[in-house]
């Protein structure tokens, strides 16, 4: 199984701040990568698929980068709607994996 | 507008088997293109991909529980269902199906299964 690794698990921040979130994959995974935010009691939303593309209807202060092994999500200017946790999946081969998740949390 | 909704007993006792049905509207599960599949989240920790099963009944399942997942396709109520026999407390979850391509693109609202006595 490919492991996946987030960093930080969790990091406090401040409306208007620009916050960025890490993945790791134990191999490489060329773009196969997605991002995800989960509020407390509802279930994952998909932000950005394939490393860098953008879900219908999520804002354009969230973009992806990264290729191989390494990967980010960058939220440009944090909103309060934006506190979560984030995961992220590789797509890249079977059994789909996760991140352990990085959970933004208000300063 | 896509919508998924788990069904099924909110409660399991060990060493039986977890029934849950996954029922999508505002599309069609036999578009080819399509994987269903079935997500876990323990309370308090990380996501769990379970398995997928495709409108021609091709599934992938994770190695970790292959041996005690089934999944089907039932086309002619829009629906797809998970089967998870041998239950134990590590099976305690809030299970979640999605409709999938190259990720997981809509969710079901996700349903609290209980594996007790």
């Amino acid at each position: 199984d490919i492991q996946m690794t987030q960093s930080p698990v969790s990091l406090s921040a401040s409306v208007g701040d620009r916050v960025t979130i890490t993945c790791r994959a134990s191999q490489s995974i060329s773009s196969y990568l997605n991002w995800y935010q989960q509020k407390p009691g509802t279930a994952p939303k998909l932000l950005i698929y394939s490393t860098s593309n953008l879900q219908s209807g999520v804002p354009s202060r969230f973009s992806g980068s990264g290729s191989g092994t390494d990967f980010s999500l960058t939220i440009s200017s944090l909103q309060p709607e934006d506190f979560a946790t984030y995961h992220c999946q590789q797509s890249y081969s079977h059994p789909a994996t996760f991140g352990g998740g990085t959970k933004v949390e208000i300063k | 507008q896509v919508q998924l909704q788990e069904s099924g007993p909110g409660l399991v006792k060990p060493s039986q088997t977890l029934s849950l049905t996954c029922t999508v509207s505002g599309d069609s599960i036999t578009r080819s293109h399509y994987y269903w599949t079935w997500i876990r989240q323990p309370p308090g920790k990380g996501l769990e991909w379970i398995g997928n099963i495709n409108y021609s009944g091709t599934t992938h399942y994770n190695p970790s529980l292959k041996s005690r997942v089934t999944t089907s396709v039932d086309a002619s109520k829009n629906q797809f269902s998970l089967k998870l026999s041998s239950v134990t407390a590590a099976d305690t979850a809030v299970y979640y199906c999605a409709r999938t391509t190259i990720s997981f693109d809509y969710w079901g609202q996700g349903t609290l299964v209980a594996v007790s006595s």
